[in-house]
């Protein structure tokens, strides 16, 4: 399957910072990308959902000012987490989809507020 | 968006077939149904979809019932590497613009 990448793998930032996590589609362009966190043991939440040379659209409950996102080609989109803080540390996966729907998923970037 | 409904856990002995079952009573002609499987601390990995027949590939088979309204995954031989969080997603909408819409999914256990 396609390959997906994240970076950094894992960050730990200090509370009022801003943070910012790459997504890139390694082998094929995406039409569309996607933006999850994960709390320990629970499930995925979508964020938002990016297209390239458009503003994101997010999920109800997501501020857009906080966690701002850039879909800056078809390979490359950037979650920036501002302002952060402890309540924001979590899992964040993105997501990147081909023209045919398939959906392909990162490795994660585990996210530390202190 | 349509729900899944699946048991949260399972245990498997190794090497033994495993069928996890999904519930989507709510799904409508054109949702496709996705497996997708999360091992800990890592990005969910595809296993396999379909819409109305059953599939086959090499990580799975996934048979659709009839009236489409359930569905189930089955791993032929469950290996410990199989252990993991397998969701069962409705994927609403077209292939170019539908969403995946995590549940909770079924933590499969195996043991050896």
């Amino acid at each position: 399957g396609a390959v997906v990448s994240q970076h950094p793998s894992r960050v730990i930032c200090k509370s009022g910072t801003s943070v910012k996590i790459e997504c890139r589609s390694l082998d094929f362009q995406a039409t569309t990308m996607f933006w999850y966190r994960q709390f320990p043991k629970k499930s995925l939440m979508l964020m938002a959902t990016s297209n390239e040379g458009s503003k994101a659209t997010y999920e109800q409950g997501v501020e857009k000012d906080k966690f701002l996102i850039n879909h800056a080609s078809l390979t490359l989109s950037t979650l920036t987490v501002t302002s952060a803080h402890p309540e924001d540390s979590s899992f964040y996966i993105c997501s990147a989809r081909v023209m045919r729907g398939e959906q392909y998923f990162g490795p994660g970037t585990r996210l530390t507020v202190t | 968006d349509a729900k899944t409904t699946q048991p949260n856990s399972m245990e498997s002995n190794e090497e033994e077939p495993v069928h996890l079952p999904c519930n989507h009573s709510t799904i409508s002609g054109t949702d496709y149904i996705h497996w997708y499987r999360q091992l800990p601390s890592q990005g969910p990995e595809y296993v396999i979809h379909g819409l109305t027949s059953n599939v086959n590939n090499r990580m799975a088979s996934l048979a659709i019932a009839e009236d489409r309204k359930s569905s189930t995954l089955i791993l032929h031989r469950a290996t410990l590497r199989d252990a993991a969080v397998y969701y069962c997603i409705l994927r609403v909408g077209s292939s170019n613009t539908g969403k995946l819409i995590f549940g909770q999914g079924t933590t499969l256990q195996v043991k050896p």
